[in-house]
């Protein structure tokens, strides 16, 4: 069975801040792993992906992940945080099924 | 730019009435899911379809909720009868499984108002 954990309900940061949410995942082998994210009124969007090789993966607006797989970790950074990145972020986990399962999402806050 | 489409973007009913949601899949695409999303609850995978064929909707109430995939550029969600407790947003996704292309792409939602 496959599960993915983001400890974060919510995070506030500053605009111009850097950021990081965290993602833990449990799966048996290597998975597929994601970051999506949501703005109000919208479907998911997703942001990067990690399927295989280099552990650092870029995605789009500026947001890279690093898969830890000694920390079963899938953690979303960006070195500096705009208003418009206020948003819902999404980790998802996928194995052989090819059926992904999400976390409970974490509320990105931005102050000005 | 190819997307998922719903239907309704809005739908306000009353307790008892069907509800019927709609999607489009981008073309091409050989698996659709069925979403729903709540404060409560966050998002749970209702069911999904690979090349048409339903392979799990254990996390839908079978006695009221119906999916099915007429065609490969359809796929509906039925809500018979509905209740205020399913008040929700429903997103359908789709993706082309395999190892490259295993990315999923998400409709922009029908928001669901039983009252």
């Amino acid at each position: 069975a496959q599960s993915v954990t983001q400890p974060d309900i919510h995070i506030t940061v500053s605009e111009g801040a850097s950021l990081e949410l965290r993602c833990n995942y449990s799966y048996g082998a290597t998975p597929y792993l994601f970051w999506y994210v949501q703005s109000p009124g919208q479907g998911l969007q997703l942001l990067l992906k990690y399927f295989s090789g280099d552990t650092l993966v870029q995605g789009i607006k500026g947001f890279e992940a690093e898969f830890k797989r000694s920390q079963s970790s899938f953690n979303l950074r960006k070195p500096s945080v705009h208003w418009s990145d206020a948003a819902e972020y999404f980790c998802a986990v996928e194995g052989g099924s090819y059926i992904p399962t999400f976390g409970r999402g974490t509320s990105l806050i931005v102050h000005p | 730019d190819a997307r998922v489409t719903q239907t309704p973007r809005h739908k306000v009913t009353e307790m008892g009435q069907e509800v019927t949601m709609r999607c489009q899949p981008i073309l091409g695409h050989n698996t659709v899911f069925w979403y729903r999303q709540t404060m409560m609850q966050g998002l749970e995978l209702l069911a999904y379809f690979r090349n048409r064929a339903p392979l799990d909707d254990s996390g839908m109430p079978k006695d009221r909720f119906s999916a099915e995939m007429p065609d490969a550029t359809l796929a509906t969600l039925k809500i018979q009868p509905s209740e205020p407790r399913d008040s929700a947003v429903y997103f359908c996704a789709s993706k082309m499984t395999g190892l490259d292309k295993n990315i999923q792409y998400f409709g922009a939602g029908t928001r669901l108002s039983v009252l």
